[in-house]
């Protein structure tokens, strides 16, 4: 099973800061990576696919890169409601395995 | 469109429950389907996949031989029977669909399930 490792685990920031978090992956997996928001007590909501497409209605501050082992979610410039629980989750094999999530606190 | 969980509850160790997905808003055989599971307090875990016509599932390790899937097209509907249930077991259980990208678009609200004596 491809293993995601999802850094950092948690991190404090402020409106209007650039956050940026990563996975990486155990071995190469193309571009098959999905970011999901989720905030407490709500289902998942997919973000970016593919690594670095953005699902309609998502608003642009949230971007993602990388292929193959390495991937980023980008949010350029944190708004209240971005506070919440982000996760990675790799599609190119079964099991479909989901990084560990980052908890995204106020500052 | 929207993907609607029932059958959680409280169930005894060992015990055996069948969730159900009601989707509605798109054209349910023509998506393939995943469960997904929340245990209180962690992370998303992958639990159960099934192509459009039900031909073919997958599983994770820690359900394999306890769990199958099933779907009906017929009546838009997807399953997830769970058997020999344990406490490890417990969590929120969600249907999330298979986008055309195979990212997991649309998801149900979950449904939550324990187990305890």
């Amino acid at each position: 099973a491809i293993q995601m490792t999802q850094s950092p685990s948690s991190l404090s920031a402020s409106v209007g800061d650039r956050v940026t978090i990563t996975c990486r992956a155990s071995q190469g997996m193309r571009n098959d990576l999905g970011w999901y928001q989720q905030k407490p007590g709500k289902a998942p909501n997919l973000l970016i696919y593919a690594a670095s497409s953005l699902q309609s209605g998502v608003p642009s501050r949230f971007s993602g890169s990388g292929s193959g082992t390495d991937f980023t979610l980008t949010i350029s410039s944190l708004q209240p409601e971005d506070f919440a629980t982000y996760y990675c989750l790799q599609y190119y094999s079964y099991p479909k395995t989901f990084g560990h999530g980052t908890k995204v606190e106020i500052k | 469109v929207q993907l609607v969980e029932s059958g959680g509850g409280l169930v005894q160790p060992g015990g055996s429950l069948r969730l159900s997905c009601a989707a509605s808003g798109f054209t349910f055989s023509d998506f393939e389907i995943n469960w997904v599971r929340q245990a209180p307090g962690k992370g998303l875990e992958w639990v159960s996949y099934i192509t459009s016509s039900g031909s073919t599932m997958y599983f994770a390790d820690s359900v394999k031989g306890r769990f199958t899937i099933t779907r009906d097209n017929a009546k838009n509907s997807l399953y997830l029977h769970m058997n020999s249930l344990g406490a490890e077991d417990t969590a929120v259980y969600y249907c999330a669909r298979e986008g055309g990208h195979d990212a997991l678009d649309v998801w149900g609200q979950g449904t939550m399930v324990t187990v305890s004596s």
